[in-house]
């Protein structure tokens, strides 16, 4: 079965110190990778998108095919990238697979 | 523009009774999604619409939930003869096509008493 995983359910940094929210996919072929994140009290919402290989927010995330990874970096957190953050892979057949998220708390 | 727009946005009810929840999608997107987000818990996916084709309900954790989709625009999720267990925030997202980003709405919060 076409898993998601992101390992960690809570992640806990110092603002400034470096982030890295982990997502690893079980996918055959070549996924549309997105990353999700979850403001409080605001909707669910795109972060960024692989193919777009923006970065959003000071936020990247490198595809790693050989690994099938997609994890999310950001140098220098900020207090408010605390939230809740949402792995996605996304294939023809697998449109609506997402990780069971990890919530991010960047602590001043 | 206008988002995704779910309502109610708040429904609390008895075991035992029905529920509709609506989502009203952006105009143009013909892909439409429902999830469900227990606390604590991540994104649970229920159905998936694209435009007339026939709907994956692979999701629906039992015969008590269906949904659908009218015009290829407003979908109504209905739980049927609710249990304490249903309590969780039902989320709906729209896209403009397969693989594209979904858009998602505020979501309904549904308790069971």
């Amino acid at each position: 079965a076409q898993r998601v995983t992101q390992p960690e359910k809570l992640l806990s940094v110092f603002k400034g110190a470096p982030v890295e929210l982990k997502c690893n996919y079980s996918y055959s072929g070549s996924p549309e990778l997105f990353w999700y994140v979850q403001y409080s009290r605001q909707r669910l919402q795109l972060l960024l998108r692989h193919i777009s290989r923006e970065s959003i927010k000071g936020f990247t995330a490198d595809l790693n095919k050989g690994e099938t990874s997609f994890h999310l970096k950001k140098p220098f957190a900020q207090e408010e990238d605390s939230a809740m953050y949402y792995c996605a892979p996304t294939s023809g057949t697998y449109k609506y697979i997402f990780g069971t998220g990890t919530r991010l708390k960047v602590l001043a | 523009g206008a988002g995704v727009s779910q309502s109610p946005s708040n429904k609390v009810t008895e075991k035992g009774k029905d529920v509709e929840l609506r989502c009203d999608p952006i105009s143009g997107h013909t892909a439409l999604y429902w999830y469900r987000q227990s606390l604590g818990q991540g994104l649970e996916f229920l159905i998936y619409f694209q435009g007339n084709s026939a709907p994956d309900k692979s999701g629906l954790p039992s015969d008590r939930f269906s949904a659908e989709r009218t015009g290829g625009s407003v979908s109504t999720l209905t739980i049927q003869r609710t249990q304490q267990e249903d309590s969780a925030v039902y989320l709906c997202a729209s896209s403009l096509d397969v693989n594209q980003p979904q858009h998602f709405g505020d979501g309904t919060r549904l308790s069971i008493l």
